[in-house]
């Protein structure tokens, strides 16, 4: 079965500590994966995805196949990170392609 | 950037009544469009995937018959909630797909608050 686990429904950080939202993901194929964020009151965008190894906004993800996780982290935690974030698979089948959501972790840094 | 708009952003309707959410990508065309739903602190959950100019493909446990989905244009989806009940009180998200691009690129948009009273 295809699925995307978000274990922790709130992660409360201080500024500047170091911050790790995990994601583990069960697919059969060769998996894609991506961490959507959405920040309050605004729509739901991509914030980073695994294929391009990027850093934005200084959070890093890894994909581990080994483990199965995806998971999200930043070294420096601010208060602007405070978001709710959402890791997804990208699942093929049919004749298009779709994304797969975690159930989110919101993310809360404190002053 | 590509930009994802839907209307309306809040609706009430009376329990039996129908309901029509639209939702454009404004500057570019959308090969496929995609239509969520999310329930309160929930994560969101595919309803159906529409292609232009063919029928939606809908999720299982979704009723195509209650969510009619319609992509008449590249830029322009649409959502109806026929016979609505306040179990169908909820959020809806569309999300577009760019044609022509990076393939994995998917926006999405703000979102239209249902709630049948």
């Amino acid at each position: 079965a295809q699925r995307v686990t978000q274990p922790e429904k709130l992660l409360s950080v201080f500024k500047g500590a170091p911050v790790e939202l995990k994601c583990n993901y069960s697919y059969s194929g060769s998996p894609e994966l991506f961490w959507y964020v959405q920040y309050s009151r605004q729509r739901l965008q991509l914030l980073l995805r695994h294929i391009s190894r990027e850093s934005i906004k200084g959070f890093t993800a890894d994909l581990n196949k080994g483990e199965t996780s995806f998971h999200l982290k930043k070294p420096f935690a601010q208060e602007e990170d405070s978001a709710m974030y959402y890791c997804a698979l990208r699942s093929y089948g049919g004749a298009t392609n779709k994304l797969i959501f975690g159930t989110g972790t919101l993310l809360a840094v404190q002053p | 950037g590509a930009v994802v708009s839907q209307h309306p952003s809040w609706v009430i309707c009376k329990s039996g009544t129908s309901v029509k959410i639209e939702c454009r990508s404004l500057d570019f065309q959308a090969t496929t469009m995609f239509w969520y739903r999310q329930f309160p602190k929930q994560s969101l959950m595919l309803m159906a995937t529409s292609n232009e100019g063919s029928k939606a493909t809908y999720e299982q446990g979704v009723e195509k018959d209650k969510f009619l989905i319609n992509h008449a244009s590249l830029t322009l989806s649409t959502l109806t909630v026929t016979s609505a009940h306040p179990e169908d009180s909820s959020f809806y998200i569309c999300s577009a797909r760019v044609r022509g691009t990076d393939p994995y690129e998917q926006y999405f948009g703000p979102g239209t608050r249902l709630t049948v009273t």
